[in-house]
């Protein structure tokens, strides 16, 4: 079983769409990176929360420390936001662990 | 604000020869860390290094090992290249030594071993 969990894998919208991304974690942490990945390779940080909400325009990413969960969600969804979508956990506070990723197309 | 560096972008090298990447982390950021990424296996965390020492080693063979310099600057080895070593390798600087703060990413190095 995998420490850092994401759902869905792959995720199609129509442009508009509001989008959820989950991720669940095992191992104890009190921090969870997001992070956004375009074709190409290039890595984004999106968010580093530890407890509550941020936002940062469009997207809103959440954390539930008791429950080992974390969301991110997309607004007003656009082409431009298709990418794929990862989760990670420090681990040991030394490391990050890494979600499978979810790939988003938003189509026009 | 210059971000992460990392050089060459692309590399296309032969089985049994060997590699060194390189990536200049953001002025003032002490942490780089290295990752692959591939398809079957997503990202993985490779090693970890703060002023000039390895802190973390992520289960990887004794061919992948890297060092960091005094000014941060780090790169990272792989010898006797497999097939399975194409990848694309990611740095990521902080300036912190700990995971709990936030990481900036460079652009990759993608690497294809024939």
């Amino acid at each position: 079983k995998n420490e850092v969990e994401q759902s869905p894998q792959n995720l199609t919208a129509q442009e508009g769409e509001f989008i959820t991304i989950n991720c669940s974690y095992s191992v104890g942490i009190s921090a969870l990176h997001w992070l956004q990945q375009h074709p190409g390779g290039g890595i984004v940080s999106l968010f580093m929360l530890s407890s509550g909400k941020k936002k940062h325009g469009r997207l809103i990413a959440t954390i539930n420390i008791q429950e080992k969960h974390s969301s991110l969600h997309i607004t007003a969804s656009h082409p431009r936001d298709s990418a794929v979508y990862i989760c990670a956990a420090p681990y040991n506070t030394d490391k990050l662990i890494f979600g499978t990723g979810t790939r988003l197309q938003v189509f026009p | 604000k210059a971000g992460v560096t990392q050089t060459p972008r692309y590399l296309i090298k032969t089985r049994g020869q060997q590699v060194t990447l390189s990536c200049s982390p953001i002025s003032g950021h002490r942490s780089v860390s290295w990752y692959q990424q591939t398809p079957g296996q997503g990202l993985q965390f490779l090693f970890e290094y703060f002023s000039e020492t390895q802190r973390n080693k992520g289960n990887f063979p004794g061919r992948f090992s890297g060092r960091q310099f005094s000014n941060s600057r780090s790169e990272m080895n792989v010898s006797t290249l497999e097939l399975g070593d194409s990848a694309l390798y990611l740095c990521a600087s902080s300036p912190l030594m700990t995971a709990n703060y936030g990481y900036t990413f460079g652009s990759g190095t993608r690497l294809t071993v024939v």
